[in-house]
Formats: C-alpha cells, structure tokens, sequence
C-alpha cells in the first residue's frame, strides 16, 4: 500500500533557527497537507499543496510540492517557543480517496 | 463549539472492560474517521465511514468496533480494553472529496491498566 516515509524523527533546535523537513513516497500523490499538532491537541491544518511545484507560504512557514510528486518538503524560519509540537505531512492521491500521514516530526524549540 | 468533539477528554479504565468514546461534528460532512496515535508511529487508521450505512476498516481494527449513529456522529468501542490499546485517540471529519484535508478533534487519552 502507499506509504510515507517523514524525516527527520525529532528535531531539537534553538530559537531563531531555520528548520526543514520532508515526506517521500513510494507513489504519486496529487494533494499534498502539513499539519501542526500541539501537546494535548488534534492535529490542525497549516497548508495545503495541489500542484507540482506548487510554493505556498503561511507567515513563516513555507511548503513546497515536490516536482515528481512524490515528496514535499515544509520549513519554518526564525523559528520561535510556540513553533513547539508534532508535524504532520498527508498525501491523497485522488480526490475522495483517503489520506495517508507520515510518521510525524517532532520539533522542540529552545529559548 | 468546536467542529468537532469527542468525549471523554480522559478515561482510565482495567483490562477487559467495554468502553465507548464518543465524536460528534458540526462541519454537516459525510465522512468520519477515527485514528489511534502512538509515540513514534504517527496516525493509525482504526475505522472510518464515507456515509452513515458505509463503515469500513482501517488498517488496524482488530479489537475495536464503531457505530455511525446519525451524519454528525461516530462512535468508536473497545468491546474487551486491553492495556496494548492505551493510546491516545482522534476522530476526524472531511467533505467528499478529502483535498482540503481532515478536521480533527482535540483526542481522547484512553489508559488501560
């Protein structure tokens, strides 16, 4: 079945730093989703991607979907406290079809 | 109120006990879902239901049961809690088409002991 493969695992950086992460998959998708999910929350809608190439911003947050579209990468600048949580990238790969997660990347931000 | 809610928030309760967790939306969609969130393991699909006489399974339903009760509620049960099932647990909701993503709800911390 379609798979994604989320990286890195955990990241633990200061604040103001830059951060990057990836999803690839074994397959095509065509949507392309990132999710922040806070301690003791659900997960919560940061962007949404539908075109390869697509770069869509959210304040500091940039999203790319990847060319081949089998990946998509998220960064976050000057990263800041409240930046503190779990991301989540999800993959559908035609419209009415389920979506499928990545594994998360849990970020922690040092003061 | 939120667009979706599930209850109870927390629950402990001992092996071999049935218990039902709850979700409820407000968004008017068909589709509804619930997932099971482990350390290190991201979102597990345990059921989900397209409309209220489709139910289908996830990838890991052994052990849990759902009811669609109504569009706007999805219940999920552990006919016999065992402590593997400690987990925290997400319902979610999307339109038809699933391209502008899931609504999720704020979880349930299920503990067995």
């Amino acid at each position: 079945g379609q798979q994604l493969n989320q990286s890195p695992q955990s990241m633990f950086i200061q604040e103001g730093e830059d951060v990057s992460m990836n999803c690839t998959s074994s397959s095509i998708f065509n949507t392309w989703l990132w999710y922040k999910q806070e301690p003791g929350e659900g997960p919560v809608l940061l962007i949404a991607l539908y075109k390869a190439g697509e770069l869509t911003s959210n304040g500091r947050l940039t999203a790319q979907f990847g060319i081949t579209r089998k990946d998509s990468f998220l960064n976050i600048s000057a990263s800041i406290p409240s930046d503190v949580g779990i991301y989540f990238c999800a993959g559908q790969w035609d419209q009415g079809g389920k979506l499928i997660f990545g594994q998360g990347t849990e970020l922690s931000v040092k003061p | 109120d939120a667009d979706v809610t599930q209850t109870p928030r927390n629950r402990i309760t001992k092996t071999g006990k049935r218990i039902m967790l709850e979700c409820s939306q407000t968004k008017g969609h068909d589709r509804m879902y619930w997932y099971r969130q482990d350390p290190g393991l991201g979102l597990r699909l345990i059921y989900y239901s397209f409309d209220v006489k489709d139910i289908n399974k996830g990838e890991i339903s052994d052990g849990y049961s759902v009811s669609r009760q109504a569009q706007a509620k999805f219940s999920l049960s552990l006919e016999s809690a065992i402590p593997n099932q400690t987990a925290l647990y997400f319902c979610a909701t999307s339109d038809t088409t699933g391209v502008y993503g899931y609504t999720f709800g704020s979880g349930t911390r299920l503990t067995v002991v």
